[in-house]
């Protein structure tokens, strides 16, 4: 099992369309998650951080699943400039790692 | 959010030449900085770990003797690709942080190697 995987996509979303993607890992150790957001040729900036408890934040909500070892990332009312590729982000303190997936690429229509 | 700058944003040189990038934290301290390369429709791969004043932390399959990393201070470090070749041309990014959670990335670096 790879230490993080992701669906690499594409989704295809009409806009105004909720979207959902996962993102499992495989050491339970694992401590902090994050979600990203890469656009197009440029470096990938933090969409949000994932707590135990969950989050949203306007229309994006990030949620932890610690038994099943996965992070999910919804998005409501989806934006043509939604368009992009999300990458989640796990690390592991203990074993001094932090690995990106490789992506899930979400294209939203008009 | 924190900032992070790179230099140059893009560069084109001729095989067999060395490149030095430069990453900066322009606002806050980094005790960690990390780079990454990003090849065309590639996720981010991290290349090497670096912690101010000591030996970067190189992942495997990267040679530290061809990507040489400087860590000088807690607001600079720089990522040399010596004697670069056409393979070496890639998207390379760096990030800082100030502890193991959150990463501020800078712009990126694009080298393409004729």
């Amino acid at each position: 099992r790879k230490e993080v995987e992701q669906d690499p996509g594409p989704f295809n979303v009409p806009e105004g369309a909720t979207v959902a993607f996962n993102c499992t890992y495989s050491n339970s150790a694992s401590q902090s998650f994050f979600w990203y957001r890469q656009d197009c040729r440029k470096e990938p900036k933090l969409l949000m951080s994932v707590y135990s408890s969950g989050n949203e934040d306007g229309r994006f909500t990030a949620q932890l699943n610690r038994a099943s070892q996965y992070i999910s990332l919804l998005i409501r009312d989806s934006k043509l400039s939604d368009s992009a590729t999300y990458l989640c982000v796990v690390n592991t303190p203990q074993d001094d790692k932090i690995i990106f997936g490789k992506g899930t690429r979400l294209h939203i229509l008009p | 959010g924190a900032v992070v700058s790179q230099h140059p944003s893009r560069v084109i040189c001729k095989s067999g030449t060395s490149v030095k990038i430069e990453c900066r934290s322009l606002d806050f301290q980094a005790t960690t900085m990390f780079w990454y390369r990003q090849f065309p429709k590639q996720s981010l791969m991290l290349m090497a770990t670096s912690n101010e004043g000591s030996k970067a932390t190189y992942e495997q399959g990267v040679e530290k003797d061809k990507f040489l990393i400087n860590h000088a201070s807690l607001t600079l470090s720089t990522l040399t690709v010596t004697s670069a070749h056409p393979e070496d041309s890639s998207f390379y990014i760096c990030s800082a942080s100030a502890g193991y959670n959150e990463q501020f990335f800078g712009p990126g670096t694009r080298l393409t190697v004729l």
